[in-house]
């Protein structure tokens, strides 16, 4: 079973920095199979990214994912007010498993 | 646009069963993977289970292999959760989302099933 594991638990920036999310896995994983959710309170979660780096649909382009092997990231290039939320990573396939979260808050 | 609607949580005894419906629209619901995902309050997302488009596979996390069915109505464009034997670890709000590009592209906002004596 892989298990995906986030760091930081937490990260506290200033709206307009840069946020940089990480993502590893117990084990090597296709790219194709990686994904990041945003997560608000009280609402569902959204698709951010797929394939390691696809940006999913009506999502801005300040959001980016990179990564391969074990080591993923999501990158957030200049944080908006909206932008602070928990982040998920994901590994799917026949089976899924999720990371742990990061959240990211307000300074 | 792809619509999801949770129904059928509720507050269950531990042993007891529900069953989680998930009524979708806006997509061609037979060509599509569907998932169950689930929260537990305060805590981060977890899997639970997929189904193919055509209801034939099925997987699932091994925290409720043998006590949780998932399967489908391709003709009513439903999707179900048959849980049994449920535990207190089972409480979590359950989420249904659509396979989309292997990822999970749309959600619903889910039903809460709350596992307590």
């Amino acid at each position: 079973e892989i298990v995906l594991t986030q760091s930081p638990g937490t990260l506290s920036l200033s709206p307009g920095e840069r946020a940089t999310l990480s993502c590893r896995a117990s084990q090597s994983v296709s790219s194709i199979y990686l994904a990041w959710y945003q997560q608000k309170p009280g609402q569902a979660p959204r698709r951010l990214i797929y394939g390691a780096s696809s940006r999913a649909t009506g999502i801005p382009d300040r959001f980016s994912g990179s990564g391969s092997g074990t080591d993923f990231t999501l990158t957030i290039s200049r944080l908006e007010p909206e932008d602070f939320a928990v982040y998920y990573c994901q590994h799917y396939g026949s089976s899924s498993t999720f990371g742990q979260g990061t959240k990211v808050e307000i300074k | 646009e792809v619509q999801l609607v949770e129904s059928g949580g509720g507050l269950e005894q531990p042993g007891g069963s529900l069953r989680l419906s998930c009524a979708a629209s806006g997509f061609p619901f037979s060509s599509y993977a569907m998932n169950w995902v689930r929260q537990a309050p305060g805590k981060g997302l977890e899997w639970v289970s997929t189904v193919s488009g055509s209801g034939v596979n099925t997987y699932y996390a091994d925290s409720v292999k043998g006590r949780f069915t998932i399967s489908r109505d391709n003709s009513k464009d439903t999707l179900y959760l048959q849980m049994n034997s449920l535990r207190a670890g089972d409480t979590a709000l359950y989420y249904c989302a659509k396979g989309g590009s292997g990822s999970y592209d749309s959600w619903g906002q889910g039903t809460l099933v709350t596992v307590s004596s």
